[in-house]
């Protein structure tokens, strides 16, 4: 199972972030798909995940501002962060559940800086 | 939320030596603790899920254990390979939270 990001690497500040993650090498059926991102130099930060049926469930922290979307026909999924300003920035990463909710699987990160 | 408390922050190591990073929970998480490894520029790595159960193709030298909501992940025998960060992970309640890692540094 392999799974890419892609989308701008450029967001202006108050705009929408928007990235897709392709899966490939296995199906997305009966699996949680998710978003983590990383600020430069900081932790990892868990932003929601999407069940392949198109249930999700957000972080309290960001709910307001983010989407996550599945579309299993192209075998991908998206996220949608809404309102952006710097604090925004960071690495994004699409990854797959595994046993006991971890992530077994990860895309390589898109870095998306929020600048005007 | 359930906070993840990650100590030590950093630690300076030898190879060879045996390594200890701990990660306690605020509230039971019924052993859903997961440890990562990342490297930097790279994604995280999943070495164990469920607490104590080794990820496929991780080498044995890396375990975890739970005591309560106290949950170690010890490196054995340190390798050259494995100066990275490690971050600790608990799944059993939304927002699913992440510690805020152990940088492991060469001595």
């Amino acid at each position: 199972v392999q799974l890419q990001e892609s989308g701008p690497g450029l967001v202006k500040p108050s705009e929408t972030l928007s990235l897709t993650c392709t899966v490939s090498g296995g199906s997305m059926r009966n699996y949680h798909w998710t978003w983590v991102r990383q600020p430069p130099g900081k932790a990892l930060e868990w932003i929601g995940y999407i069940y392949y049926s198109g249930s999700a469930t957000y972080s309290p922290s960001l709910k307001s501002r983010v989407t996550i979307s599945v579309d299993t026909s192209k075998n991908q999924f998206s996220l949608k962060v809404s309102s952006v300003t710097a604090a925004d920035t960071a690495v994004y990463y699409c990854a797959r559940h595994c046993d006991s909710g971890s992530y077994c699987y990860w895309g390589q990160g898109a870095l998306v800086t929020v600048s005007s | 939320d359930i906070q993840m408390t990650q100590s030590p922050s950093s630690l300076s190591a030898s190879v060879g030596d045996r390594v200890t990073i701990t990660c306690r929970a605020s509230q039971s998480i019924n052993s859903y603790l997961n440890w990562y490894q990342q490297k930097p520029g790279k994604a995280p790595k999943l070495l164990i899920y469920g607490a104590s159960s080794l990820q496929g193709g991780v080498p044995s030298r890396f375990s975890g254990s739970e005591s309560g909501t106290d949950f170690t992940l010890t490196i054995s025998s340190l390798q050259p390979e494995d100066f990275a960060t490690y971050y600790c992970q608990q799944s059993d309640s939304t927002p699913w939270t992440f510690g805020q890692g152990t940088k492991v540094e060469i001595k």
